[in-house]
């Protein structure tokens, strides 16, 4: 297995701009969490999924964000649209089955200019 | 008042010498208890983790936890540059979300 995998990397964009991250959890997983990392408010719940359907999105800022997770193998963060205080890290993460564990991906790195 | 809360550091110990790292948090219905350690530009990796009163040793490392206190502690034995990194404390309810503390930055001075 992989580990979790995300996408893109880094992403640069402009102010109103649209932008998608993406998730694929490692196999056996039954929740699914986003969270947004900043220097001055560490590491935010944003949404979390159990067995794909979502649970606590209290975390979400706005209405801008949204998440989605149309089947076990991927999910999306998407916010529409962007604003430099968007900027940060973001990192999905899984937990397995049995496990109480979160294995974390490599995280989005977004800059809104 | 932040639910889980750290010292954002940073903390320059010795090598050699015992860092000790501090989390305090503030709903006493967290059960589970969780040290993660993240590298510069990486993600968050599991340390340790502890639910019940008292302390647990792995290695360098053991977690002590007092749940009258609301205290939660980490402390890495015989320090190494490599531990060089932020530490992140979480508490979780139930089989729930686990929230994070800010974290505090340690730094190993050869």
């Amino acid at each position: 297995d992989a580990g979790v995998i995300q996408s893109p990397r880094h992403e640069v964009t402009e102010m109103g701009q649209e932008v998608t991250l993406r998730c694929k959890p490692i196999s056996g997983h039954n929740s699914l969490f986003w969270y947004r990392q900043t220097m001055m408010r560490g590491l935010e719940l944003l949404i979390y999924f159990n067995n794909n359907v979502p649970i606590d999105d209290s975390g979400m800022p706005e209405d801008r964000f949204s998440a989605k997770m149309p089947n076990a193998s991927f999910s999306t963060l998407k916010i529409q649209p962007s604003e430099p205080r968007d900027s940060a890290v973001y990192f999905c993460a899984c937990r397995v089955v049995g496990a109480n564990v979160l294995t974390f991906g490599a995280g989005s790195r977004l800059t809104v200019l | 008042q932040k639910e889980v809360e750290q010292n954002s550091g940073p903390l320059s110990v010795p090598e050699g010498a015992i860092a000790s790292l501090n989390c305090t948090y503030s709903d006493r219905g967290s059960q589970s208890f969780f040290w993660y350690r993240q590298y510069s530009g990486k993600s968050p990796e599991l340390i340790m983790f502890i639910y019940s009163n008292g302390d647990k040793e792995d290695g360098r490392f053991t977690a002590q936890l007092n749940k009258a206190s609301q205290y939660v502690s980490l402390l890495i034995r015989d320090s190494q540059p490599s531990d060089s990194a932020t530490y992140l404390c979480a508490a979780q309810i139930g089989n729930e979300k686990l929230t994070f503390g800010t974290g505090t930055r340690l730094t190993i001075i050869p």
